[in-house]
């Protein structure tokens, strides 16, 4: 069965420095990652998504997550934090066919000023 | 177009009493998809259709739990006898044809279920 752990529920990083989100993923045929925003009181917005294409994929409001295969991993990176940027962020996992997406459990976003 | 809505915002109901929930998605959308998700946790699918046919149900979607979508417009998630397990948050998602992988999925701000 697919599925994806995020390490840390709650991150803190002060506004303009690195942001760093993990996933780790688990499945046994090749994944399709997402990472999903969701900000108070708002829906989950797609931030990317990696379909096997390029490993480096570049998402909306500057943010980007690589596949790395060897690690199973698709950590989320944003080279400079903004308070905008704080909301929750969901990993999530599919594969070819399948309509369902599977979630990690979110990992909370503070931004410091 | 407002983009998916969700109707009630928030419902208290007491334990054993019937809920329903609609959901509109964006026009032209043929997929609408059902998330559950619960406090501290990520959204836990629950079922989705392809225009009025549902095709897919999770487990977790017990017999409490139907799911419509009558003309491939809307959609309504009813929960029979409630209990407080079904104390969540419900999302409602669409997209357009041709799957997560080509498209997107949209989410509603979700409908918060509390039962007492």
């Amino acid at each position: 069965a697919q599925s994806v752990t995020q390490l840390g529920s709650h991150v803190s990083v002060s506004e303009g420095a690195l942001v760093l989100l993990r996933c780790n993923y688990s499945s046994s045929v090749p994944p399709y990652l997402f990472w999903y925003v969701q900000y108070p009181n708002q829906g989950l917005q797609l931030l990317l998504k990696y379909t096997s294409a390029a490993t480096l994929v570049k998402g909306i409001n500057g943010f980007e997550a690589e596949f790395k295969k060897s690690e199973t991993s698709f950590h989320l990176t944003k080279p400079s934090a903004h308070m905008s940027d704080a909301a929750e962020y969901f990993c999530a996992v599919s594969d070819l066919g399948n309509e369902k997406l599977t979630f990690g459990t979110g990992t909370r976003l503070t931004i410091i000023p | 177009d407002t983009g998916v809505s969700q109707d009630p915002r928030h419902k208290i109901t007491k334990r054993g009493q019937n809920v329903t929930f609609r959901c509109d998605p964006i026009s032209e959308h043929n997929r609408l998809y059902w998330y559950r998700q619960t406090l501290g946790q990520g959204p836990e699918f629950l079922t989705y259709f392809q225009n009025e046919a549902q095709l897919e149900k999770s487990r977790l979607l017990s017999d409490r739990f139907s799911a419509e979508r009558p003309k491939g417009s809307f959609s309504t998630l009813e929960i029979q006898r409630t209990e407080q397990g079904d104390s969540a948050m419900y999302l409602c998602a669409s997209s357009l044809n041709g799957g997560l992988l080509d498209t997107e999925a949209f989410f509603g701000q979700g409908t918060r279920l509390t039962v007492v």
